[in-house]
Protein backbone atom coordinates (compact mmCIF):
# COMPACT_ATOMS: atom_id res chain seq x y z
CA UNK A 1 0.00 0.00 0.00
CA UNK A 2 1.16 3.64 -0.71
CA UNK A 3 2.42 5.33 2.54
CA UNK A 4 1.33 8.87 3.47
CA UNK A 5 3.55 11.20 5.77
CA UNK A 6 1.38 13.65 8.30
CA UNK A 7 2.50 15.86 10.98
CA UNK A 8 2.33 14.33 14.12
CA UNK A 9 0.58 17.29 16.34
CA UNK A 10 -0.51 20.60 15.04
CA UNK A 11 -2.21 23.54 17.22
CA UNK A 12 -4.96 25.91 15.84
CA UNK A 13 -7.11 28.91 17.19
CA UNK A 14 -10.79 28.48 17.53
CA UNK A 15 -12.45 29.92 14.48
CA UNK A 16 -9.63 30.23 12.27
CA UNK A 17 -8.78 28.21 9.04
CA UNK A 18 -6.83 25.43 9.92
CA UNK A 19 -4.55 23.29 6.93
CA UNK A 20 -3.21 19.60 7.35
CA UNK A 21 -1.20 18.84 5.34
CA UNK A 22 -0.42 15.56 3.57
CA UNK A 23 2.62 13.93 1.68
CA UNK A 24 2.05 11.00 -0.61
CA UNK A 25 4.99 10.93 -3.17
CA UNK A 26 4.66 7.12 -4.13
CA UNK A 27 1.05 7.83 -5.18
CA UNK A 28 -0.52 5.43 -8.18
CA UNK A 29 -2.67 6.65 -10.60
CA UNK A 30 -5.65 5.07 -9.11
CA UNK A 31 -5.25 5.98 -5.95
CA UNK A 32 -8.28 7.90 -4.13
CA UNK A 33 -7.18 10.22 -1.46
CA UNK A 34 -9.02 9.63 1.81
CA UNK A 35 -9.37 11.82 4.48
CA UNK A 36 -10.74 10.25 8.12
CA UNK A 37 -10.81 11.51 11.75
CA UNK A 38 -11.32 9.89 14.67
CA UNK A 39 -12.83 12.39 17.99
CA UNK A 40 -11.73 11.12 21.33
CA UNK A 41 -13.17 7.59 22.13
CA UNK A 42 -14.78 7.26 19.19
CA UNK A 43 -14.08 5.11 15.85
CA UNK A 44 -13.59 7.00 12.77
CA UNK A 45 -15.71 9.30 10.47
CA UNK A 46 -15.15 9.71 7.11
CA UNK A 47 -14.53 13.52 5.88
CA UNK A 48 -13.65 13.95 2.32
CA UNK A 49 -12.05 12.05 -0.69
CA UNK A 50 -10.74 13.04 -4.40
CA UNK A 51 -8.67 11.55 -7.36
CA UNK A 52 -7.55 14.61 -8.99
CA UNK A 53 -9.43 17.93 -8.37
CA UNK A 54 -10.27 20.01 -5.61
CA UNK A 55 -12.85 18.68 -3.15
CA UNK A 56 -15.62 20.40 -0.95
CA UNK A 57 -18.01 19.23 1.05
CA UNK A 58 -20.00 20.73 4.36
CA UNK A 59 -17.47 19.66 6.67
CA UNK A 60 -13.63 20.85 4.65
CA UNK A 61 -12.22 20.93 1.54
CA UNK A 62 -9.82 18.75 -0.02
CA UNK A 63 -6.75 20.65 -2.10
CA UNK A 64 -4.70 18.54 -4.10
CA UNK A 65 -1.30 19.24 -5.75
CA UNK A 66 -1.16 18.93 -9.82
CA UNK A 67 1.41 15.96 -9.28
CA UNK A 68 -0.69 14.22 -6.74
CA UNK A 69 2.12 13.61 -4.52
CA UNK A 70 -0.13 16.14 -1.47
CA UNK A 71 -2.46 17.26 -0.57
CA UNK A 72 -4.38 19.65 2.13
CA UNK A 73 -7.55 19.06 3.94
CA UNK A 74 -8.67 22.69 4.92
CA UNK A 75 -11.73 23.24 7.78
CA UNK A 76 -12.22 26.64 6.78
CA UNK A 77 -13.40 27.74 10.12
CA UNK A 78 -11.97 25.50 13.12
CA UNK A 79 -14.24 24.87 16.59
CA UNK A 80 -13.61 22.79 19.35
CA UNK A 81 -15.92 20.06 18.04
CA UNK A 82 -12.71 19.61 15.20
CA UNK A 83 -10.33 18.49 18.05
CA UNK A 84 -9.22 15.04 16.64
CA UNK A 85 -6.78 13.28 15.30
CA UNK A 86 -6.83 13.53 11.28
CA UNK A 87 -5.85 10.36 8.92
CA UNK A 88 -5.10 11.07 5.59
CA UNK A 89 -5.23 7.54 3.57
CA UNK A 90 -4.54 6.42 -0.04
CA UNK A 91 -7.37 3.92 -0.66
CA UNK A 92 -5.75 1.51 -3.73
CA UNK A 93 -7.42 -0.66 -6.36
CA UNK A 94 -7.41 -3.67 -3.52
CA UNK A 95 -9.64 -1.25 -2.06
CA UNK A 96 -8.22 -1.78 1.89
CA UNK A 97 -7.85 1.41 4.12
CA UNK A 98 -4.68 1.50 5.68
CA UNK A 99 -4.48 3.96 8.68
CA UNK A 100 -1.13 5.80 9.38
CA UNK A 101 -0.30 7.71 12.88
CA UNK A 102 -2.42 10.46 12.00
CA UNK A 103 -1.94 14.37 12.91
CA UNK A 104 -3.85 15.14 15.92
CA UNK A 105 -5.16 18.69 15.66
CA UNK A 106 -5.93 20.87 18.91
CA UNK A 107 -7.71 23.86 18.94
CA UNK A 108 -7.10 26.44 20.89
CA UNK A 109 -10.50 28.28 22.71
CA UNK B 1 -30.44 3.20 10.11
CA UNK B 2 -28.29 1.72 12.58
CA UNK B 3 -25.29 1.80 10.37
CA UNK B 4 -22.44 -0.44 11.99
CA UNK B 5 -23.12 -2.21 15.26
CA UNK B 6 -20.70 -4.01 17.63
CA UNK B 7 -20.89 -5.81 20.71
CA UNK B 8 -19.94 -5.55 23.24
CA UNK B 9 -18.65 -2.23 24.30
CA UNK B 10 -16.48 -3.28 27.08
CA UNK B 11 -15.13 -6.58 28.10
CA UNK B 12 -12.34 -7.79 30.38
CA UNK B 13 -11.02 -11.32 29.71
CA UNK B 14 -8.63 -13.78 31.33
CA UNK B 15 -5.74 -15.32 29.70
CA UNK B 16 -6.59 -18.02 27.93
CA UNK B 17 -10.20 -17.26 27.69
CA UNK B 18 -11.87 -17.10 24.40
CA UNK B 19 -14.85 -14.88 23.20
CA UNK B 20 -16.48 -13.39 19.86
CA UNK B 21 -16.61 -9.88 19.07
CA UNK B 22 -19.59 -9.17 16.97
CA UNK B 23 -19.88 -6.39 14.31
CA UNK B 24 -23.11 -6.30 11.92
CA UNK B 25 -24.33 -3.60 9.23
CA UNK B 26 -27.61 -2.56 7.62
CA UNK B 27 -26.28 -0.89 4.63
CA UNK B 28 -25.83 -4.17 2.41
CA UNK B 29 -22.14 -3.21 1.97
CA UNK B 30 -19.68 -5.85 0.38
CA UNK B 31 -16.55 -4.77 2.59
CA UNK B 32 -16.10 -5.44 5.82
CA UNK B 33 -12.80 -4.64 8.16
CA UNK B 34 -11.86 -5.37 11.81
CA UNK B 35 -9.19 -3.38 12.82
CA UNK B 36 -7.31 -2.61 16.54
CA UNK B 37 -6.03 0.07 18.17
CA UNK B 38 -3.53 0.49 20.87
CA UNK B 39 -3.26 3.38 23.39
CA UNK B 40 -1.99 6.53 21.07
CA UNK B 41 -1.40 4.42 18.37
CA UNK B 42 -3.11 4.42 14.83
CA UNK B 43 -5.63 1.57 13.16
CA UNK B 44 -4.24 -1.46 12.29
CA UNK B 45 -6.18 -3.95 10.26
CA UNK B 46 -6.59 -7.43 11.40
CA UNK B 47 -9.01 -8.91 8.86
CA UNK B 48 -11.03 -7.77 6.04
CA UNK B 49 -14.03 -9.55 3.61
CA UNK B 50 -14.70 -8.61 0.32
CA UNK B 51 -18.39 -10.66 0.43
CA UNK B 52 -19.92 -13.63 2.25
CA UNK B 53 -17.78 -16.62 2.38
CA UNK B 54 -14.37 -14.22 1.67
CA UNK B 55 -11.91 -13.26 3.82
CA UNK B 56 -8.15 -12.08 4.13
CA UNK B 57 -5.90 -11.23 6.43
CA UNK B 58 -4.85 -8.13 7.64
CA UNK B 59 -1.37 -6.36 8.95
CA UNK B 60 -1.77 -7.82 12.53
CA UNK B 61 -4.02 -11.61 11.89
CA UNK B 62 -2.02 -13.78 14.26
CA UNK B 63 -4.39 -14.97 17.50
CA UNK B 64 -7.19 -13.59 15.64
CA UNK B 65 -9.90 -15.50 12.94
CA UNK B 66 -12.91 -14.48 11.70
CA UNK B 67 -16.11 -15.91 9.17
CA UNK B 68 -18.34 -14.26 6.96
CA UNK B 69 -21.35 -16.18 6.61
CA UNK B 70 -23.79 -13.06 5.51
CA UNK B 71 -23.34 -9.73 4.13
CA UNK B 72 -24.39 -8.11 7.59
CA UNK B 73 -22.55 -10.26 9.71
CA UNK B 74 -18.35 -9.89 10.34
CA UNK B 75 -18.13 -11.90 13.44
CA UNK B 76 -13.90 -11.51 15.00
CA UNK B 77 -12.98 -14.81 17.20
CA UNK B 78 -10.21 -14.35 19.95
CA UNK B 79 -9.49 -18.46 20.68
CA UNK B 80 -6.47 -17.60 23.00
CA UNK B 81 -6.20 -14.30 24.78
CA UNK B 82 -3.26 -12.54 26.06
CA UNK B 83 -2.40 -9.26 27.50
CA UNK B 84 -1.08 -8.24 24.18
CA UNK B 85 -4.40 -8.45 22.59
CA UNK B 86 -5.79 -5.65 25.11
CA UNK B 87 -7.15 -3.19 22.83
CA UNK B 88 -10.06 -1.12 21.10
CA UNK B 89 -11.71 -3.07 18.18
CA UNK B 90 -13.17 -1.21 15.75
CA UNK B 91 -15.56 -2.59 12.69
CA UNK B 92 -15.94 -1.00 9.36
CA UNK B 93 -17.69 -1.65 6.39
CA UNK B 94 -18.27 0.06 2.72
CA UNK B 95 -19.37 -0.77 -0.64
CA UNK B 96 -16.98 -2.14 -3.10
CA UNK B 97 -14.52 0.77 -4.98
CA UNK B 98 -11.69 2.46 -3.87
CA UNK B 99 -14.25 5.92 -3.83
CA UNK B 100 -16.76 4.67 -1.46
CA UNK B 101 -16.59 5.90 1.94
CA UNK B 102 -16.09 3.33 4.78
CA UNK B 103 -18.41 3.54 8.08
CA UNK B 104 -16.88 2.49 11.65
CA UNK B 105 -18.71 1.38 14.77
CA UNK B 106 -17.87 2.53 18.17
CA UNK B 107 -15.82 -0.07 19.00
CA UNK B 108 -15.15 -2.40 21.75
CA UNK B 109 -12.63 -2.22 24.30
CA UNK B 110 -10.81 -5.34 25.41
CA UNK B 111 -8.34 -6.07 28.64
CA UNK B 112 -6.67 -8.89 28.87
CA UNK B 113 -5.47 -9.64 32.76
Amino acid sequence: DAKTTQPNSMESNEEEPVHLPCNHSTISGTDYIHWYRQLPSQGPEYVIHGLTSNVNNRMASLAIAEDRKSSTLILHRATLRDAAVYYCILRDEDEKLTFGTGTRLTIIP
Amino acid sequence: NAGVTQTPKFRILKIGQSMTLQCAQDMNHNYMYWYRQDPGMGLKLIYYSVGAGITDKGEVPNGYNVSRSTTEDFPLRLELAAPSQTSVYFCASSFRGASTEAFFGQGTRLTVV
